[in-house]
């Protein structure tokens, strides 16, 4: 079985552009979950897609938003850009039903923002 | 929310040595425990995982125990590799809702 996969890998943009990052989970899993990871950070956890319905958010400005597909591929675009929002940005794909509901990550996409 | 705390923020052992990162989480609810390891460059990978109906789970050198009690939750690594050096990461969560990962943990296994 494949593994999670996002793409671009790496996004270099200037300040005030916008920019859309790309995830498709595992076959067969419904829920993906945005991360942002920063040196000083952490994994920070953005949003939560299942079943093409955000169902958990974190705590980030609204220039930060998401969608998933009906294939479960998911997109996460971030609006006017800023310098801070440099960071790999992490999914995680879940199959979420009974009892497992294990996440596995992708291998992330590094945006510099200039 | 869940807030998880991790300690500590960076341990160095002798090859062969045992390493512990201890985990607490403070949302009784949360129900599922994972770890993570993250080399440098890659993604974070599952190695290990326990749910609250376990006390102790183990697989070959790592082993992870849980508290419910104490709401704390410890990864345990024996006989030590270099290929052990990464960052360690826990997390906290129950299906549904998000997870709640702490800060991690540096590991560095000195030959």
């Amino acid at each position: 079985k494949a593994g999670v996969t996002q793409t671009p890998r790496y996004l270099i943009k200037t300040r005030g552009q916008q920019v859309t990052l790309s995830c498709s989970p595992i076959s067969g899993h419904r829920s993906v979950s945005w991360y942002q990871q920063t040196p000083g950070q952490g994994l920070q956890f953005l949003f939560e897609y299942f079943s093409e319905t955000q169902r958990n958010k974190g705590n980030f400005p609204g220039r930060f938003s998401g969608r998933q597909f009906s294939n479960s591929r998911s997109e996460m675009n971030v609006s006017t850009l800023e310098l801070g929002d440099s960071a790999l940005y992490l999914c995680a794909s879940s199959f979420d039903r009974g009892s497992s509901y294990e996440q596995y990550f992708g291998p992330g996409t590094r945006l510099t923002v200039t | 929310g869940e807030n998880v705390e991790q300690h500590p923020s960076t341990l160095s052992v002798q090859e062969g040595d045992s390493a512990v990162i201890k985990c607490t989480y403070s949302d009784s609810a949360s129900n599922y425990f994972p770890w993570y390891k993250q080399e440098l460059g890659k993604r974070p990978q599952l190695i290990i995982d326990i749910r609250s109906n376990v006390g102790e789970k183990k697989d070959q050198r790592i082993a992870v125990t849980l508290n419910k009690t104490a709401k704390h939750f410890s990864l345990h690594i024996t006989e030590t590799q270099p290929e052990d050096s990464a960052v360690y990461f826990c997390a906290a969560g129950s299906s549904g809702n998000q997870f709640y990962f702490g800060t991690g943990t540096s590991l560095t296994v000195i030959p």
